[in-house]
């Protein structure tokens, strides 16, 4: 099966600067790759998405890249505010079942 | 709201007991998921569901039962054969056409050993 790696594990950056977060995936099928946001005691929310026949998407402050050949996509956030502090999950989906693996989460702290 | 509800919110459970979490939805998805969420462990798949009365296992799914008898609610129930069940519980829906509109995911069930 699919095999999603994360890093960094945590993450602290001032606030103004930029922060990425790389993932890395194992299936060469998985086509669909989302990024969820999740606060602290709440659900997951979705805060960007790229499919494979895309290499970046940007929406306002956040971007997403993917490197299909070398299987990993990156979650870029500029200009941090104290609001984006959260854990962020990557995801990998190929369309079969829809079931998406994830990887093991970025607690992202930014300090005002 | 969202359009996926969980509860309870908080679940106490004693030891050698059933629980059973709620997991409804009423977004007309046909895919429906459980995940468990422990700390540093990110997200992992108990069971999902793609359809009404089917349901496979996920990569955890020893010590858990689902059914899924009606398209909105794919209940979870946590048996007393799951040896370490204090987490997060998270449950999820998406639509079955392609993986084209990722997970809508309920508020979550914090279930705690007492």
């Amino acid at each position: 099966g699919e095999n999603v790696e994360q890093h960094p594990s945590t993450l602290s950056v001032q606030e103004g600067d930029s922060a990425v977060i790389k993932c890395t995936y194992s299936d060469s099928a998985s086509n669909y790759f989302p990024w969820y946001k999740q606060e602290l005691g709440k659900r997951p929310q979705l805060i960007i998405d790229i499919r494979s026949n895309v290499g970046e998407k940007k929406d306002q402050r956040i971007a997403v890249t993917l490197n299909k050949t070398a299987k990993h996509f990156s979650l870029h956030i500029t200009e941090t505010q104290p609001e984006d502090s959260a854990v962020y999950f990557c995801a990998a989906s190929a369309n079969t079942g829809n079931q998406f693996y994830f990887g093991t989460g970025t607690s992202l702290t930014v300090i005002p | 709201d969202g359009g996926i509800t969980q509860s309870p919110k908080y679940l106490f459970r004693k030891e050698g007991q059933n629980v059973t979490l709620s997991c409804e939805q009423n977004l007309n998805h046909d895919a429906m998921y459980w995940y468990r969420q422990d700390p540093g462990q990110g997200l992992r798949l108990i069971y999902y569901s793609q359809i009404v009365n089917d349901f496979q296992k996920g990569d955890i799914a020893e010590g858990y039962s689902v059914s899924r008898e009606k398209k909105e609610s794919f209940p979870l129930t946590v048996t007393s054969a799951q040896k370490n069940p204090t987490a997060f519980y998270l449950c999820a829906s998406s639509t079955r056409q392609g993986s084209s509109y990722g997970y809508t995911f309920g508020s979550g069930t914090r279930l705690t050993v007492v």
